[in-house]
């Protein structure tokens, strides 16, 4: 069975700053990688996915995950946040070979203050 | 794509009366799923649909629980006698192709039930 462990369930920044969302996951097999993010009011969106090839993987507006297998890990990274930034972001994982579901983290709620 | 739309959007409701809830997926979605979210956790699986066909289920649906997906487009959750546990919000997914894993899934706005 899977599991993700979403480190810090709050994470304060202020507007500019850079920010790390820690995301680590257990698996016995082989799994893609998610970040979903929920914006106020709005519901989940996909930020972005690592499926194979490059462990970077990079989001439209600026945010960035590595795939690291050897710590189990996902980290999220943003070099200068936006108070648009503020949301919860949710890691995610599914099985590679027979899964469909979504196995979520509880979600990092990132506040971006001025 | 008009996006995934899931009615009612709250539902209150008192101890032991049924529910029901109504998923539309974005067109063409062949994958239809159903997610359960408490306050301060991230969502858990319940159960999906490959067209009409039910393919999985989570532990967590109890028989007080029954999904249905009739013509492979829409989909209802029902929950019988429902229990103040069973408050939370009930998001619905959807994906475009058939296997599965790899595929962004699609969520909608959700449904929040309240059971007093």
């Amino acid at each position: 069975a899977q599991s993700v462990t979403q480190l810090d369930s709050q994470v304060p920044v202020f507007e500019e700053a850079p920010v790390e969302l820690r995301c680590n996951y257990s698996s016995s097999v082989s799994v893609y990688l998610f970040w979903y993010v929920q914006y106020p009011n709005q519901g989940l969106q996909l930020l972005l996915k690592y499926l194979s090839g490059s462990t970077l993987v990079e989001s439209i507006n600026g945010f960035e995950a590595e795939f690291n297998k050897s710590q189990t890990s996902f980290h999220l990274r943003k070099p200068s946040v936006h108070i648009s930034d503020t949301a919860e972001y949710f890691c995610a994982v599914s099985e590679v070979e027979a899964g469909t579901a979504l196995i979520f983290g509880k979600g990092t709620t990132l506040s971006v203050s001025s | 794509d008009t996006g995934v739309s899931q009615n009612p959007r709250h539902k209150i409701t008192k101890r032991g009366q049924n529910v029901t809830f109504r998923c539309d997926p974005i067109s063409e979605h062949n994958r239809l799923y159903w997610y359960r979210q408490t306050l301060g956790q991230g969502p858990e699986f319940l159960t999906y649909f490959q067209n009409e066909a039910q393919l999985e289920k989570s532990r967590l649906l109890s028989d007080r629980f029954s999904a249905e997906r009739p013509k492979g487009s829409f989909s209802t959750l029902e929950i019988q006698r429902t229990e103040q546990g069973d408050s939370a919000m009930y998001l619905c997914a959807s994906t475009r192709r058939p296997s599965g894993s790899a595929d962004t899934q699609y969520f909608g706005p959700g449904t929040r039930l309240t059971v007093l």
